[in-house]
């Protein structure tokens, strides 16, 4: 079956611009999650979704950052005032739950640049 | 942080089993063992978790040791394919906390 999709593969952007980064999981999965990968390193955890609501944004790293999943399956994570920092792989996965035996499945990623 | 430590990098040629370690001494009684790999490029890749028990499945074999403060992944017959990061990671529930993984490379 499909596996989680992401959209853009790529995005380059200017330094205080706006972008949308879209994420479509697995159909069914009721969990989902962002991540941010910078090169050499491993995923960094954003936010995860139970549902529509963030169940946890601890992740964000300022409120420049922000994430929506309005009817509980495609999620857009939002970024305002970017900049050269913000240049990453961002990762997205979905769960069917979120229980210690439910895997995450990840989408490619996309990666953004920050020119 | 991440609770664990692995090696940054490994060989194995290809056709043998790649034993890749992990130590998480300070793992807590109701945090899971998990693996993921990360090819090249892609999404990382769950592979297996465990809990106290030896776990197997069709891609890999999870070794705990007794004491839980550490654990072996083991790729039985490897191929040019397994060349990945490899992930270890201890958490008691959604959230996976990665450290830098070990790079492992396959050789012919």
């Amino acid at each position: 079956g499909a596996g989680v999709s992401q959209t853009p593969s790529n995005k380059v952007t200017e330094k205080g611009k706006y972008v949308e980064l879209r994420c479509d999981p697995i159909s069914g999965h009721t969990a989902l999650y962002w991540y941010r990968q910078s090169l050499g390193q491993g995923p960094e955890f954003l936010i995860y979704f139970q549902g529509t609501g963030a169940a946890d944004d601890s992740g964000l790293p300022n409120d420049r950052f922000f994430a929506v999943r309005p009817e509980g399956s495609v999620s857009t994570l939002k970024i305002q005032r970017t900049e050269r920092g913000d240049s990453a792989v961002y990762l997205c996965a979905s769960s069917e739950g979120t229980s210690s035996y439910n895997e995450q499945f990840f989408g490619p990623g996309t990666r953004l640049t920050v020119l | 942080d991440a609770k664990t430590t692995q090696p940054p990098s490994m060989d194995c040629a290809e056709g043998r089993a790649a034993n890749l370690p992990c130590n998480h001494s300070t793992i807590s009684g109701n945090e899971y063992v998990y693996w993921y790999r990360q090819i090249h490029s892609q999404g990382p890749q769950y592979i297996i978790h465990g809990l106290k028990n030896n776990e197997t499945n069709e891609m890999a074999s999870l070794i705990i040791t007794e004491d839980r403060k550490s654990s072996t992944l083991i790729l039985p017959h490897a191929t040019l394919r397994d060349t990945a990061v490899y992930y270890c990671i201890v958490s008691p529930d959604y959230q996976l906390i990665w450290g830098a993984g070990t790079k492992l490379i396959i050789k012919p």
